[in-house]
C-alpha cells in the first residue's frame, strides 16, 4: 500500500529556534498533502493543505507566518515551525491522498512529536 | 460541512470481551465514511472503511463497522478483544465526490484489560 514518512520521528529544540518537518510520499505521488496538529488526549486539527507548485492554503486561526509550509516536489512537502515557543509543542502529522476505487483516500505519516523547551 | 461525534472519550473493557465504540455523523450530503486507529506516539492507521455497497465493512484486526444511514451511525464492533487492541481509535467522514479532507471525531480511547 502507499506509504507517507515524515522525519523527524521526534525532535527538541529551544525557544526561539525554527525547526523543519518533512512529509514524503514514498511510492506516489501528491500534488496535495495536509498537515495536521494533535494536541494530548484531542482529535486531529487540519492546519493547512500543502500545494504543489503554488502556495499553501491555511485553516482559520492558523498563523501562516508561524507554520510556513513548503511543497517543494510531488514527493515532498515541509513544515517549518518559526521561532517556536513551548506552546507549540505538540504531534504533528501529515497525510497525503491517494485515488483508489470509490474516490480519494488518506495516507497518513507516523507523527513528529516536537518538543520545544 | 460535515461533523462527526464520537460519544466515549473512553471505552474499559476485558481481554476477550465484545467491545463496540460509537460514532454518529452529521451531514447535508453524502459521505464516506472511515475508522482510524492510532497507537501511542504514532500516526493513524486505516482500519476501514465505507465507500458504498454492503452496509457492513470488514477491516483489518477483526474489526468491523456498520453503516446505518437512517440512524448515521457507523459504529465499530469487534467480537473479542485482544491487550494489543488498546489504542485511540477515530471515526471519520468526507464528502463523497467533493473535498476529500477528513473530518474526525475526538476519538475514543479503547483500554483493554486483563
Amino acid at each position: 500500500g502507499a506509504v507517507v514518512s515524515q522525519h523527524p520521528s521526534r525532535v527538541i529544540c529551544k525557544s526561539g529556534t525554527s525547526v523543519k518537518i518533512e512529509c514524503r510520499s514514498l511510492d506516489f505521488q501528491a500534488t496535495t498533502m495536509f498537515w495536521y496538529r494533535q494536541f494530548p488526549k484531542k482529535s486531529l486539527m487540519l492546519m493547512a493543505t500543502s500545494n504543489e507548485g503554488s502556495k499553501a492554503t491555511y485553516e482559520q486561526g492558523v498563523e501562516k507566518d508561524k507554520f510556513l509550509i513548503n511543497h517543494a516536489s510531488l514527493t515532498l512537502s515541509t513544515l517549518t515551525v518559526t521561532s517556536a515557543h513551548p506552546e507549540d509543542s505538540s504531534f504533528y502529522i501529515c497525510s497525503a491522498p491517494l485515488r483508489g476505487e470509490g474516490g480519494y483516500e488518506q495516507y497518513f505519516g507516523p507523527g513528529t512529536r516536537l518538543t520545544v523547551t | 460541512a460535515q461533523s462527526v461525534t464520537q460519544l466515549d472519550s473512553q471505552v474499559p473493557v476485558f481481554e476477550e470481551a465484545p467491545v463496540e465504540l460509537r460514532c454518529n455523523y452529521s451531514s447535508s450530503v453524502s459521505v464516506y465514511l472511515f475508522w482510524y486507529v492510532q497507537y501511542p506516539n504514532q500516526g493513524l492507521q486505516l482500519l476501514l472503511k465505507y465507500l458504498s455497497g454492503s452496509t457492513l465493512v470488514k477491516g483489518i484486526n477483526g474489526f468491523e463497522a456498520e453503516f446505518n444511514k437512517s440512524q448515521t451511525s457507523f459504529h465499530l464492533r469487534k467480537p473479542s478483544v485482544h491487550i494489543s487492541d488498546t489504542a485511540e481509535y477515530f471515526c471519520a467522514v468526507s464528502r463523497r465526490g467533493g473535498s476529500y479532507i477528513p473530518t474526525f471525531g475526538r476519538g475514543t480511547s479503547l483500554i483493554v484489560h486483563p
